[in-house]
């Protein structure tokens, strides 16, 4: 099985603060990576698939790079509505997918 | 707007049978060239797939759940459903359900709907 861990657990930031969250995968993955935001009692929203390619919709803001095993998120410039959590998620062993254990992210 | 609604049971007693549907709107099961996934959430713990449905009936499941869950899909209805047997406590979780577009991620998803296994 492919396990993705992910770094920090949690962060807290200002608006305005560029953030970045790691993903790690235990095997090669390819770009086959993706990341999600989940907000409190709401659907969780992709951002990022193919490790960066920006789903529709999604501000400019979110970009992701990496392949192999290491990957990144990076919100340019963190907005009030960007606190939540974000989370990777592999596609490479489809059908079988895994996620991230998740990264929080809090105002400061 | 593709949106996708789970319903079910809230609550389910252990060894029984937990059964939710997903209701989808905006798309179509039966035209399209997607899966269709379900995703649980234990409180405090990560995201795990279940498992994912074609519209031919096709399925694939989490090896770790595959002895104990089936999901089906009913393209007259435009729902996918899922079955969960012998539950326990560690079974309680928000579940999700999702339009999978395989490698490209899951895109939208369901709100979410708790259900809790308790006597």
């Amino acid at each position: 099985d492919i396990q993705m861990t992910q770094s920090p657990s949690s962060l807290s930031a200002s608006v305005g603060d560029r953030v970045t969250i790691t993903c790690r995968a235990s095997q090669s993955i390819s770009s086959y990576l993706n990341w999600y935001q989940r907000k409190p009692g709401k659907a969780p929203k992709l951002l990022i698939y193919a490790a960066s390619s920006l789903q529709s919709g999604v501000p400019s803001r979110f970009s992701g790079s990496g392949s192999g095993t290491d990957f990144t998120l990076t919100i340019s410039s963190l907005q009030p509505e960007d606190f939540a959590t974000y989370y990777c998620q592999q596609t490479y062993s489809t059908p079988i997918f895994t996620f991230g254990p998740g990264t929080k992210v809090d105002i400061k | 707007q593709v949106q996708l609604q789970e319903s079910g049971p809230g609550l389910v007693k252990p060894s029984q049978t937990l059964s939710l549907t997903c209701t989808v709107s905006g798309d179509s099961i039966s035209s399209g060239y997607y899966y269709w996934s379900w995703i649980r959430q234990p409180a405090g713990k990560g995201l795990e797939w279940i498992g994912r449905i074609y519209k031919s009936g096709s399925t694939n499941y989490n090896p770790s759940l595959k002895s104990r869950v089936t999901i089906s899909v009913d393209t007259s209805k435009n729902q996918f459903s899922l079955r969960l047997s012998s539950v326990t406590a560690a079974d309680t979780a928000v579940y999700y359900c999702a339009r999978d577009k395989d490698w490209r991620g899951f895109d939208p998803w369901g709100q979410g709907t708790q259900v809790t296994v308790s006597s």
